[in-house]
């Protein structure tokens, strides 16, 4: 079955400095991959995904994140966060032709000013 | 385009009824994924319905279950509640597979 890890629980960041964020999952086939952000009290709101092609993706707010086969990864990044990106992270894989993710526990991000 | 909408956004009920969820979906989409969100068990896939048919289930009970209608719109039902079914209850649709998921703003399900 596949599963996702998200290592990091908490992360707190400095307004202005770099943010990566640690994605490593397991899927026997090519995955689908997402990263969504969650604020308090709302839905989910997709950042990027991958699903074959180049291995760096850019989404939306800034982010990118970087497919690495070889580590199982699928790290999320951004060169220089903002306060209002605070909220929760969520990686997740996709199986079933795509629709059925699994996600990873997320991280928290706090920002500090 | 408007988004994923969910009704009731709250909604409380008491051990042993059941309940039923709404969801529609953007325009033109025809696959409505739900998801269960708890602060144990993080967030779980509980089933997809694409042109009234259900495509992916989850692992869990019976006592989930769900439907589409011809215009694929989703509601989804929990019988028998039990307080572990407090959560909040996500509903995502995309145009088919694979295609990112949109989610609505959840209903938030409160059993006492």
């Amino acid at each position: 079955a596949q599963s996702v890890t998200q290592p990091d629980i908490h992360i707190t960041v400095s307004e202005g400095a770099s943010l990566e964020l640690r994605c490593n999952y397991s899927y026997g086939a090519t995955p689908y991959l997402f990263w969504y952000v969650q604020s308090p009290g709302q839905g989910l709101q997709l950042l990027l995904k991958y699903f074959s092609g180049d291995t760096l993706v850019q989404g939306i707010k800034g982010f990118e994140a970087e497919f690495k086969r070889s580590q199982s990864s699928f790290n999320l990044r951004k060169p220089s966060v903002h306060w209002s990106d605070a909220a929760e992270y969520f990686c997740a894989v996709g199986e079933g032709g795509g629709n059925k993710l699994t996600f990873g526990t997320g991280t928290q991000l706090k920002v500090e000013l | 385009k408007a988004g994923v909408t969910q009704t009731p956004r709250y909604l409380i009920k008491t051990r042993g009824q059941q309940v039923t969820l709404s969801c529609s979906p953007i325009s033109g989409h025809r696959s409505v994924s739900w998801y269960q969100q708890t602060p144990g068990q993080g967030l779980q896939f509980l089933f997809e319905y694409f042109s009234e048919t259900q495509r992916n289930k989850g692992n869990f009970p019976g006592r989930f279950s769900g439907r589409q209608f011809s215009n694929s719109r989703s509601e989804m039902n929990v019988s028998t509640l039990e307080l572990g079914d407090s959560a909040l209850y996500l509903c995502a649709s995309s145009l088919d597979r694979p295609y990112e998921q949109y989610f609505g703003p959840g209903t938030r399900l409160t059993v006492t």
